[in-house]
């Protein structure tokens, strides 16, 4: 898959917007970008994708850089039960999602 | 409920035992994903099946095997069980072709909620 970098983790307030930073400089051609996210040991659910336009659905919104080297997911007000982690995932030349070690939000009162 | 349903939740067994996880795909998926998850690990890839066929190999050890049926549901099997097998085992559900890349598509997973397994 092609690289992506997340910070380890991340705080935010509750009501507050969490905007979750993902490199993917080697993305190439036309490959998505994928985020997910997994609430302690529950399975990972999807959040969204994008290929080059920003992209918004009932739970976030995803901002894509002109070059596509990097993305940003958007909570837009962030709740405990959004307290998770948060995977950025770039599929090089196959199905399969390879997750990395994502960013560990956590939403505090 | 994502659709995906996943037995048993829970499964406590021995070492050098066999279990069989099962998996059922949401509704009209047709490609099945398997995944581990260790507590020092994260999430590990085993193994894709679309419409009966294997179509992807992960990490998945030669003491596991895993099969797709003709109505699309799906076992993973584990034998001669070691205490490092304890972990979640999520399956995973996709509605698009197996090979989607190939046409430059998305390709979204559905997850189930995951089969527990304590191996003592």
């Amino acid at each position: 898959d092609a690289k992506t970098t997340q910070p380890p983790s991340m705080d935010c307030a509750e009501g507050r917007a969490a905007n979750l930073p993902c490199n993917h400089s080697t993305i190439s051609g036309n490959e998505y970008v994928y985020w997910y996210r997994q609430i302690h040991s529950q399975g990972p659910q999807y959040i969204i994708h994008g290929l080059k336009n920003n992209e918004t659905n009932e739970m976030a919104s995803l901002i894509i850089t002109e070059d596509r080297k990097s993305s940003t997911l958007i909570l837009p007000h962030a709740t405990l039960r959004d307290t998770a982690v948060y995977y950025c995932i770039v599929p090089h030349n196959t199905d399969k999602l390879i997750f990395g070690t994502g960013t560990r939000l956590q939403v505090f009162p | 409920d994502s659709g995906v349903t996943q037995t048993p939740k829970h499964l406590i067994t021995a070492t050098g035992q066999r279990v069989t996880l099962r998996c059922s795909p949401r509704s009209g998926d047709l490609s099945v994903y398997w995944y581990q998850q260790s507590l020092d690990q994260g999430l590990q890839f085993l193994i894709q099946y679309y419409n009966g066929e294997e179509r992807a190999k992960g990490n998945i050890l030669e003491r596991f095997s895993a099969q797709q049926f003709p109505d699309l549901h799906s076992e993973l099997n584990l034998s001669s069980l070691e205490l490092g097998d304890s972990a979640l085992y999520f399956c995973a559900s996709s509605a698009t072709e197996a090979g989607v890349w190939k046409s430059r598509g998305a390709n979204v997973l559905t997850f189930g909620a995951g089969s527990r397994l304590t191996v003592l």
